[in-house]
């Protein structure tokens, strides 16, 4: 079946650095576009970073730009993001997800699906 | 940067009712948008997407509608495994998600 699982959180020093991994089966994992998404602790949903099938396009939330870096390695079915200069704020579980679209019409919807179980990120000295 | 709000942000329900969740877009999004459910401690989990189709597995008594900045989620009875948090998310512009609303046991 398809799955996906993350590893790679744990504690860090703010200012500090994190890679994450991803790691993808049951699917063609470079056919799909993939994604970073977090939640803070009791809060809500926030998407932080997509990337192509191919890893030639790449998108970031404005709050990560510049810090973190996505990436993957369709040879190895496997998603990356190295964080860094972490901040308090950056505290979270951070999940990846399969990026999943189809067109109709001229236009072309997509959506996330499945998403994996998630990896908590700690940012405190 | 497309914001999305949902109302109510938090909702108390007994079984068998019926329930509906909005969700806005601040500009229109057409139909771009999807509805996930999450239960606490697991991962938010797909329902609806392109607005009104629902997603394969997921019981028939999820709909959505809606399309330009108004979007409906209606579950039309709702079941103890339905309790959980809501949230819409539009996929016009790279991807913003909604605040989410809780749905709990009256």
């Amino acid at each position: 079946q398809v799955q996906l699982v993350e590893s790679g959180g744990g504690l860090v020093k703010p200012g500090g650095s994190l890679r994450l991994s991803c790691a993808a089966s049951g699917f063609t994992f470079s056919d799909y576009y993939m994604s970073w998404i977090r939640q803070a602790p009791g809060k809500g949903l926030e998407w932080v970073s997509y990337i192509s099938s191919s890893g030639s396009t790449i998108y970031y939330a404005d709050s990560v730009k510049g810090r973190f870096t996505i990436s993957r390695d369709n040879a190895k079915n496997s998603l990356y993001l190295q964080m860094n200069s972490l901040r308090a704020e950056d505290t979270a579980v951070y999940y990846c997800a399969r990026d999943v679209g189809y067109c109709s019409g001229g236009s072309c919807y997509n959506w996330f699906d499945p998403w994996g179980q998630g990896t908590l990120v700690t940012v405190s000295s | 940067d497309i914001q999305m709000t949902q109302s109510p942000s938090s909702l108390s329900a007994s079984v068998g009712d019926r329930v509906t969740i909005t969700c806005r877009a601040s500009q229109s999004i057409s139909s771009y948008l999807n509805w996930y459910q999450q239960k606490p401690g697991k991962a938010p989990k797909l329902l609806i997407y392109a607005a009104s189709s629902l997603q394969s597995g997921v019981p028939s008594r999820f709909s959505g509608s809606g399309s330009g900045t108004d979007f409906t989620l209606t579950i039309s009875s709702l079941q103890p495994e339905d309790f959980a948090t809501y949230y819409c998310q539009q996929s016009y512009s790279t991807f913003t998600f909604g605040p989410g609303t809780k749905v709990d046991i009256k």
